[in-house]
């Protein structure tokens, strides 16, 4: 079992929608949970990082968090075709220098 | 806004060279990282350092090495490389809880 999984994808919304991005985790000490945005041909950026239960909302972005199902999601609203990309999940345990990356779903918003 | 540069870009080595992959940031970041990235097995962690002189194998170190001389400069050492280390490396740096600037990225080919 993978430490941390992601739908494999890819996920194709509307612009306009709201598109979900979910990920889930193994280890249950896994304390800081981020996503980032990579697009194509360049590095990852993180956009969203999220420590406690329940929702952070930063503009069109919320995380989610649900550590007693170990599952943390990204929602998109008002999706833009800007917004396609890869978005990777990482978990961080506390006091651990590394970040544990899952594969990454891919996401297309299409005008 | 230079932050985390690499070496190169774009790189083409032959089997059995020793390869040296450069990364420099200038944020006086105490972390430093080696990730490669791979289609379908998304990024996986080298090696990551805390301190200048100190180094920690993360989850694919074998074939590499690093080296950290100053804080600034972390080196990532192919002692012999080999066709399978054909791949995208990501330098990244952070100072903080997460995991906040990657290099440009190196696009290794060893034929």
């Amino acid at each position: 079992q993978k430490e941390v999984e992601q739908n494999s994808g890819p996920l194709s919304v509307p612009e306009g929608a709201i598109a979900s991005l979910n990920c889930t985790y193994s280890d249950r000490v896994s304390q800081s949970f981020f996503w980032y945005r990579q697009y194509s041909g360049k590095s990852p950026e993180l956009i969203m990082s999220i420590y406690s239960n329940g929702d952070k909302e930063d503009g069109r972005f919320t995380a989610q968090l649900n550590k007693a199902s170990q599952y943390v999601s990204l929602l998109i609203r008002d999706s833009q075709p800007s917004d396609s990309a890869t978005y990777l999940c990482a978990v961080k345990k506390t006091n651990a220098g590394k970040s544990t990356f899952g594969d990454g779903t891919t996401l297309t918003v299409k005008p | 806004d230079v932050k985390v540069t690499q070496s190169s870009r774009y790189l083409v080595k032959r089997t059995g060279e020793k390869v040296f992959l450069e990364c420099v940031q200038d944020m006086d970041h105490e972390n430093m990282f080696w990730y490669r990235q791979d289609p379908g097995l998304g990024l996986r962690l080298i090696y990551f350092s805390y301190d200048v002189k100190m180094k920690e194998k993360g989850d694919i170190p074998e074939g590499y090495s690093v080296s950290r001389e100053k804080k600034e400069r972390f080196s990532l050492i192919l002692e012999s490389a080999s066709t399978n280390q054909t791949s995208m490396y990501l330098c990244a740096s952070s100072g903080a809880q997460y995991l906040s600037d990657f290099g440009p990225g190196t696009r290794l080919t060893v034929t």
